[in-house]
């Protein structure tokens, strides 16, 4: 079985471009969330959808958005990229997503100049 | 607010030896507490998990011990080996919130020849 694929793995922006990472997860998983990874903060939840809905969210800006769609795959998206939006960006899938029992991708790794 | 506080930092053992990795929670709401491990370039991956009415959870060389009354956590690796360098973090979980883990910062463990 596949594991969670994230694309891009890599890439660059600029102060105030956006950004659209997309997310594959386990075949038959529905609950997809997002987490950023940063040295200083550590994995933080983003949110998590299911079913096309976004259940949990997590304290992050308005600028961070997120959508699911009919097959489980998921799009997270910034806007009005900051130098502090640097991050690797991981998706994680689960069956249901009410277990804490998550599979991870490799993420995708932005940097923002 | 740091909600799971994770120590060490980093850790360096020689092979075959112990590896503990320590973790303390506030919220007693948490009621699973996995433990996730990553290598570079890597997402992190379930390593073991258990919940808070058992005391002490075996994996092979892994075991997780739980305190419940001081909530704190730890990861025991007995028989340490090269290829367990990789960073640890804890985590905490209120079972049916969607997939929102709250992380530990993080243990990056060495280990030695």
């Amino acid at each position: 079985k596949a594991g969670v694929t994230q694309t891009p793995r890599y890439l660059i922006k600029t102060r105030g471009q956006q950004v659209t990472l997309s997310c594959s997860p386990i075949s038959g998983h529905r609950s997809v969330s997002w987490y950023q990874q940063t040295p200083g903060q550590g994995l933080q939840f983003l949110f998590e959808y299911f079913s096309e809905t976004q259940r949990n969210k997590g304290n992050f800006p308005g600028r961070f958005s997120g959508r699911q769609f009919s097959n489980s795959r998921s799009e997270m998206n910034v806007s009005t990229l900051e130098l502090g939006d640097s991050a690797l960006y991981l998706c994680a899938s689960s069956f249901q997503g009410h277990t804490g029992e998550l599979f991870f991708g490799e993420g995708s790794r932005l940097t923002v100049l | 607010q740091q909600q799971v506080k994770q120590s060490p930092q980093s850790l360096i053992v020689q092979k075959g030896g112990i590896s503990i990795i320590n973790c303390a929670y506030e919220n007693t709401a948490f009621d699973y507490f996995p433990w996730y491990q990553q290598f570079p370039g890597k997402g992190p991956a379930l390593l073991i998990a258990i919940r808070p009415d058992v005391s002490e959870k075996k994996e092979g060389r892994f075991t997780i011990s739980f305190n419940k009354s001081a909530k704190q956590f730890s990861l025991h690796i007995m028989d340490s080996q090269p290829g367990d360098s990789a960073t640890y973090f804890c985590a905490a979980y209120i079972t049916g919130t969607a997939s929102k883990l709250t992380f530990g910062t993080g243990t990056r463990l060495q280990v030695t020849l």
